[in-house]
């Protein structure tokens, strides 16, 4: 068990819809880091928070946004769903300031898309 | 270019064997670090393995083993002594520079599948 938690850990839902994706860092991390795994993919790198700010962004849509809380948990929504938006979405989370500290992930929340 | 190039897509190893899943990266930031991750069937991604720029030796973790070729910006992944419950997806990793705020970048992933 990485202390991180994610919920739901199954999502169904139809295209055009928004969902809203949650994420509880390690107790004591300040980093959230979310992905997106589709299918026979690798784990693209979506979006980063640091202490409730926006700190690095990768190839995340326009129709997702992210936000994390002054008691740290971040949350990912996604609006005007798509069949492609259907993945396996990973938070991760990640401590110190040390540059050993790797990241530690979350079980993940497989959305679906129908 | 990619930032990180696993070349295997799938390999196969016979129980108790070693096996070593390569793996390159490409950066010009004299400062990095390197992971992997196993991600099972269940889905989840757990860490395995970190190896610093600056780290003089090859890092270890039980069965775990980095070749860190610097010159040749590759960091493989050895496994010793390989077990059935070592089947899953494996993906490296880096992270540019020292700062908590930057990015990480995975590879493509290899899948090992462990022979009995």
């Amino acid at each position: 068990d990485s202390g991180v938690t994610q919920t739901p850990k199954h999502l169904i839902t139809a295209t055009g819809q928004r969902v809203t994706l949650r994420c509880s860092p390690r107790s004591g991390d300040l980093s959230v880091y979310w992905y997106q795994q589709s299918l026979d993919q690798g784990l693209q790198f979506l979006i980063q928070y640091y202490n409730g700010e926006e700190r690095a962004k990768g190839n995340i849509l326009e129709r997702f946004s992210a936000q994390q809380f002054p008691d740290l948990h971040s949350e990912l929504n996604l609006s005007s769903l798509e069949l492609g938006d259907s993945a396996l979405y990973f938070c991760a989370s990640r401590g110190g300031l040390a540059s050993t500290d790797t990241q530690y992930f979350g079980p993940g929340t497989r959305l679906t898309v129908l | 270019a990619q930032k990180i190039t696993q070349t295997q897509p799938g390999m196969f190893v016979q129980e108790k064997e070693a096996v070593t899943l390569d793996c390159t990266y490409d950066t010009s930031d004299p400062s990095y670090g390197l992971f992997w991750y196993k991600q099972p069937s269940s889905g989840e991604m757990i860490f395995l393995i970190y190896q610093g720029s600056y780290d003089q030796q090859n890092a270890t973790e039980g069965r775990y083993s980095l070749n860190f070729q610097k010159a040749r910006k590759s960091a493989n992944l050895v496994i010793s002594a390989s077990q059935l419950g070592d089947s899953a997806m494996y993906f490296c990793a880096m992270r540019e520079g020292l700062s908590n705020f930057n990015k990480f970048y995975f590879g493509s992933g290899t899948k090992l599948n462990v022979k009995p």
